[in-house]
């Protein structure tokens, strides 16, 4: 156990609907990264939060949404779904202000979308 | 897009042999790091190098790194089937996210 919690482990969905992924980072982290990997994108940067605030953006869809939460959970919306959003889904964290430590990830989500 | 390139994409070796493996990257970085991953789990770190920093060990894996060069490399040594995993490197810039390369996939042969 890692000590990030993703939810849920396996999420299988029709195109064109919603859906949400889950993600409590490691106590005492407050920054929140959200990647995506596929076999031929490899693992894609989409993008992070600090204590509650974006910080950073990658090659993140319009179509998907994020937010974290007080509490630093994090919520990553995936909506219009598409055949090609099947993927895992990978939340990280890592303690910001603490420049040079590794992340920590979670186990991950993997989407299926039919 | 992809900041590091890791070379070989695919090595298999006998257990007991070291394996290496490479990576090379575009723009200047803050540090290097290593992860693992074992099929459809999630990453593990293994190790960090600062950029003023020129080798690092951490057990049985050695990292080195070369500015000059934009290239680190990873060294498992006495390699068990265990370590059969894929090896990604990944560069940390100015903004502290990490950009992954494609990965190695390392096959350990009992």
């Amino acid at each position: 156990d890692s000590g990030v919690t993703q939810t849920p482990k396996h999420l299988i969905t029709a195109t064109g609907q919603r859906v949400t992924l889950r993600c409590s980072p490691r106590s005492g982290d407050l920054s929140v990264y959200w990647y995506q990997q596929s076999l031929d994108q490899g693992l894609q940067f989409l993008i992070q939060y600090y204590n509650g605030e974006e910080r950073a953006k990658g090659n993140i869809l319009e179509r998907f949404s994020a937010q974290q939460f007080p509490d630093l959970h994090s919520e990553l919306n995936l909506s219009s779904l598409e055949l090609g959003d099947s993927a895992l889904y990978f939340c990280a964290s890592s303690p910001r202000g603490r420049e040079g430590y590794g992340y920590t990830f979670g186990s991950g989500t993997r989407l299926t979308v039919v | 897009s992809q900041q590091g390139e890791e070379d070989p994409q695919a090595l298999s070796i006998q257990e007991g042999e070291n394996a290496t493996m490479n990576c090379s990257y575009k723009t200047s970085i803050n540090n290097l790091q290593w992860y693992r991953q074992n099929s459809g789990r999630g990453l593990v770190h293994l190790i960090l190098i600062r950029s003023n920093e020129r080798e690092k060990h951490s057990g049985r894996l050695r990292v080195t790194l070369d500015t000059s060069k934009k290239s680190s490399s990873l060294l498992i040594t006495a390699s068990r089937a265990a370590d059969t995993a894929s090896y990604f490197c990944a560069t940390e810039q100015g903004a502290q996210k990490l950009v992954f390369g494609q990965g190695t996939r390392l096959t350990i042969n009992p």
